[in-house]
């Protein structure tokens, strides 16, 4: 059965960028052709930042398009995100998913701080 | 930017049926679908496109909707259901993705 796996450093400084990585198992990458991104800040509600289909098009959030971008390698069964110039409003935990419009498989989660 | 509110809290008896609502502008032309986040893990799809269940997911969970809103319906409440609820959209017209601000339900 498929499953995701985020993974990248849960300790940034402000202004550095965030880096992500999802790892998809137990299945192709191009079978399903959207994957996502979605955060969530300590105590709050989940947010969407965007998401890349398995051509390589890309759809971003538009309060964090300036900052994000989603990439991807078929050939490792990876996506990616990466945040620019990161600020502690950025600090929360980052899941990958599967989908789109609605996300039926998510990652278990990544708790990234950014703090001085 | 397009909203979708739902009450922050329900509380229900267990066996009871809890009813969580989820409101936006014309959310009838919209597709709804609702996740269930138990404490400290992921989101999970619980009904997806107002009504469908996924695989795995008990027939007591049931979505609904009428006009603009949207209603997760769980019958025969039981301890394990105690969670936060997300409802979840696409809007067309600003093409993203928009969550509900969640919904935690308690069983008491």
């Amino acid at each position: 059965q498929v499953q995701l796996r985020e993974s990248g450093p849960g300790l940034l400084k402000p202004s550095e960028t965030l880096s992500l990585t999802c790892t998809v198992s137990g299945g192709s990458i191009s079978t399903y052709s959207y994957w996502s991104w979605v955060r969530q800040p300590p105590g709050k509600g989940l947010e969407w930042i965007g998401y890349i289909y398995y051509s390589g098009s890309t759809n971003y959030s538009p309060s964090l398009r300036s900052r994000v971008t989603i990439s991807m390698d078929t050939f490792k069964r990876q996506f990616s995100l990466s945040l620019a110039s990161v600020t502690a409003a950025d600090t929360g935990v980052y899941y990958c998913a599967r989908g789109s419009r609605d996300l039926d498989l998510w990652g278990r989660g990544t708790l990234v701080a950014v703090s001085s | 930017s397009y909203v979708l509110t739902q009450p922050p809290s329900v509380s229900v008896a267990p066996g009871r049926t809890a009813s969580i609502t989820c409101g936006g502008t014309n959310l009838g032309a919209k597709s709804v679908h609702w996740y269930q986040q138990k404490a400290g893990q992921a989101p999970l799809l619980v009904i997806y496109y107002d009504r469908d269940r996924p695989s795995g997911i008990p027939e007591r969970f049931s979505g609904s909707k009428s006009g603009n809103t949207a209603t997760l319906i769980i019958n025969r409440v039981e301890a394990g259901d105690e969670a936060d609820y997300y409802c979840q959209v696409w809007d067309n017209t600003s093409d993203r993705l928009v969550f509900g601000g969640g919904t935690k339900l308690t069983v008491l």
